[in-house]
């Protein structure tokens, strides 16, 4: 069965400083990885994706992804976080194994300090 | 481009009423969703639609929640009786073809039932 995890539930950074968002997935067949993020009283919103191809993925606001097979991990990355990044970040997965449902991980807080 | 149109926003019953979810999907995109999300947590799958039909509705309490899509266009969600349980962020979401495309997702209905 497919699953997400995400293992923090807030990641604190000061703005200027790199930020991370950890997310690991177990599938059965080759995986379709998704980040989204969502703001308050606000539906999801698409960050980036990964189908297949070059394993660092890039998307909006500078945000990126790095696929990593072997460690079947989809971390979220950004060089200089900002305080506008401070939002609650999803991460998601889908796999034909699982008639390409999307499951969603349970999400982690991200607060950038000023 | 609008996005997905969801209403009412915020909803307010109490238990044993009937209530009921409406979403107009991104014009052209052919699979729409319906999500549950709880406080804390990732969105769950309720039901996906491929055009007119419902391909997907193995999460959908089907004793007291129904959903339909008429033209493949909006869809409808209801709940008749709610529970107090029922208290959550209904978001609907929609894609066009292909399984690697991502989803855009409305703002939300927040249902509370007293």
């Amino acid at each position: 069965a497919q699953s997400v995890a995400q293992p923090e539930d807030q990641v604190n950074v000061a703005e200027g400083n790199p930020l991370t968002v950890k997310c690991t997935y177990s599938v059965s067949g080759n995986p379709y990885l998704f980040w989204y993020v969502q703001y308050p009283n606000r539906g999801l919103q698409f960050l980036l994706k990964y189908i297949t191809g070059d394993n660092l993925v890039k998307g909006s606001y500078g945000f990126e992804a790095e696929f990593n097979k072997s460690q079947t991990s989809f971390h979220l990355k950004k060089p200089s976080a900002l305080v506008s990044d401070s939002a609650l970040y999803f991460c998601a997965v889908r796999d034909y194994t699982g008639g390409f449902k999307t499951i969603f991980g349970a999400g982690t807080r991200l607060f950038v300090k000023a | 481009e609008a996005g997905v149109v969801q209403s009412p926003r915020y909803k307010i019953i109490e238990k044993k009423q009937p209530v009921a979810f409406w979403c107009n999907p991104i014009s052209g995109h052919n699979t729409l969703y319906w999500y549950l999300q709880n406080l804390g947590q990732g969105p769950e799958l309720l039901i996906r639609y491929e055009n007119e039909e419902a391909v997907d509705d193995s999460q959908l309490p089907k004793d007291r929640f129904s959903a339909e899509r008429l033209k493949g266009v909006d869809s409808t969600l209801k709940i008749q009786p709610a529970e107090l349980g029922d208290s959550a962020v209904y978001l609907c979401a929609s894609s066009s073809g292909g399984s690697g495309n991502e989803q855009f997702f409305g703002p939300g209905t927040r249902l509370t039932v007293l």
